[in-house]
């Protein structure tokens, strides 16, 4: 089993759709959750922290699962330029080495 | 936040040869990770670089094939040996903020021929 799972996708939407993605773990130890956007042939760039509380950032709400061991990322009223490939990225114990999913790609279509 | 500065940011090669990226830091990090991310796929971890140490490469890399330099703080370089085309992939060099984030590299876009 990966240690970090994502469905791949694509998520396809159109524009102001509400969409969703989870990521299971299997380390029951990890600390640190994120999610990353991956543009087209960039880098990836860090979309927000996953706190235990869950956490809010405008249109995007992520939230953190630690009984059943997975993370979500909820996309209110979509747009065209949230097209793109959502990474979750877990930290365990104490390992400062993060551990990637393989990406959900989503494609927001007019 | 942290700038990285990574090059060359793309090379064509031929198989056989050897290609050297290098990542070059904004600040002085204790800790540099060196991924691959094959085409549609997450990225994997190739090795941890610590300045002044051997670097720690993981589960089928070895050193031979990806031999690693770190000579200070805010300076690695990845070696990618004798290339073959199944080596065609984009290597991006990270740092980290102590768990809180990750930053990359513009990534380094090989293919081999």
């Amino acid at each position: 089993r990966k240690e970090v799972e994502q469905d791949p996708g694509p998520f396809n939407v159109p524009e102001g759709a509400t969409v969703a993605f989870n990521c299971t773990y299997s380390n029951s130890a990890s600390q640190s959750f994120f999610w990353y956007r991956q543009d087209c042939r960039k880098e990836p760039k860090l979309l927000m922290s996953v706190y235990s509380s869950g956490n809010e950032d405008g249109r995007f709400t992520a939230q953190l699962n630690r009984a059943s061991q997975y993370i979500s990322l909820l996309i209110r009223d979509s747009k065209l330029s949230d097209s793109a490939t959502y990474l979750c990225v877990v930290l365990s114990g104490g390992s400062y080495i993060p551990t990637f999913g393989r990406g959900t790609s989503l494609i927001v279509h007019p | 936040s942290a700038v990285i500065s990574q090059k060359p940011s793309r090379d064509i090669c031929q198989r056989g040869t050897s290609l050297t990226i290098q990542c070059q830091v904004d600040s002085q990090v204790t800790m540099m990770f060196w991924y691959r991310q094959q085409p549609g796929q997450s990225l994997t971890l190739i090795a941890t670089a610590n300045q002044g140490s051997e670097a720690t490469y993981e589960s089928g890399f070895v050193i031979d094939k990806f031999p690693i330099s770190r000579p200070n703080l805010t300076f690695s370089t990845l070696t990618v040996s004798n290339m073959s085309p199944e080596d065609s992939s984009i290597y991006l060099c990270s740092v980290e903020r102590q768990g809180i984030e990750a930053f990359f590299g513009q990534g380094t876009r090989l293919t081999v021929v």
